[in-house]
């Protein structure tokens, strides 16, 4: 079975340059999150979803980032503008309810903003 | 101004020795933990989990110990591996959907 799913595996970017990062879930998993990594911060979740509805974005540093769930099996998360503070390494992670609380994570995507 | 990164403590052991790695939680009405361990360029990696009306737990080569009296959970890895080598984070949650991430510990493998 394929794990989750995330593209780019790395990105490159100018300050002010809208970046999208995107992760397809495991099939059948109904939550999904994204969380920032980071050496200052560690890792922090942003977002995440159930069903594809938006539960908690507590976490998303400010309005300048934004997160979608259109169907079961794609997610973006957005930054527009992107600025150097934003570099860090994105990952998304997903899990089925009645599973263990175990999340599943991506490879990540490793942004980096110039 | 300079900036700081996070101290990630370091736990250096050597190939077939027994590994114990700590972590401390802050939340006493956390229920489930899990140890997750991340090796370089990669997402973390399910290790091994336990609940909060458990105080042991045990795998393959590894077993994870609750103490709820101190918040405190560990980590045990036997006959630790080169493989083994890689940052461990501890994660907690109450509420079952969200998992709180410790800062992480770096075990070093020495051959």
């Amino acid at each position: 079975d394929a794990g989750v799913i995330q593209s780019p595996r790395h990105e490159v970017t100018e300050m002010g340059q809208e970046v999208t990062l995107r992760c397809k879930p495991i099939s059948g998993h109904d939550y999904l999150f994204w969380y920032r990594q980071t050496m200052m911060r560690g890792l922090e979740l942003l977002i995440y979803f159930n069903n594809n509805v938006p539960i908690d974005d507590s976490g998303m540093p400010e309005d300048r980032f934004s997160a979608k769930m259109p169907n079961a099996s794609f997610s973006t998360l957005k930054i527009q503008p992107s600025e150097p503070r934003d570099s860090a390494v994105y990952f998304c992670a997903s899990r089925r309810t009645g599973d263990s609380y175990e999340q599943y994570f991506g490879p990540g995507t490793r942004l980096t903003v110039t | 101004g300079e900036s700081v990164g996070l101290h990630l403590p370091t736990l250096s052991v050597q190939e077939g020795d027994n590994s114990i790695i700590n972590c401390a939680y802050s939340n006493s009405a956390s229920d489930y933990f899990i140890w997750y361990k991340q090796e370089s360029g990669k997402g973390p990696q399910f290790i091994i989990d336990i609940r909060s009306n458990m105080d042991k737990r045990q795998g393959q080569r590894v077993t994870v110990l609750l103490n709820k009296t101190v918040k405190h959970l560990s980590l045990q890895i036997a006959a630790t591996q080169p493989g083994d080598s890689a940052v461990y984070f501890c994660a907690e949650t109450g509420t079952a959907s969200k998992l709180t991430f410790g800062t992480g510990t770096r075990l070093q493998v020495t051959l």
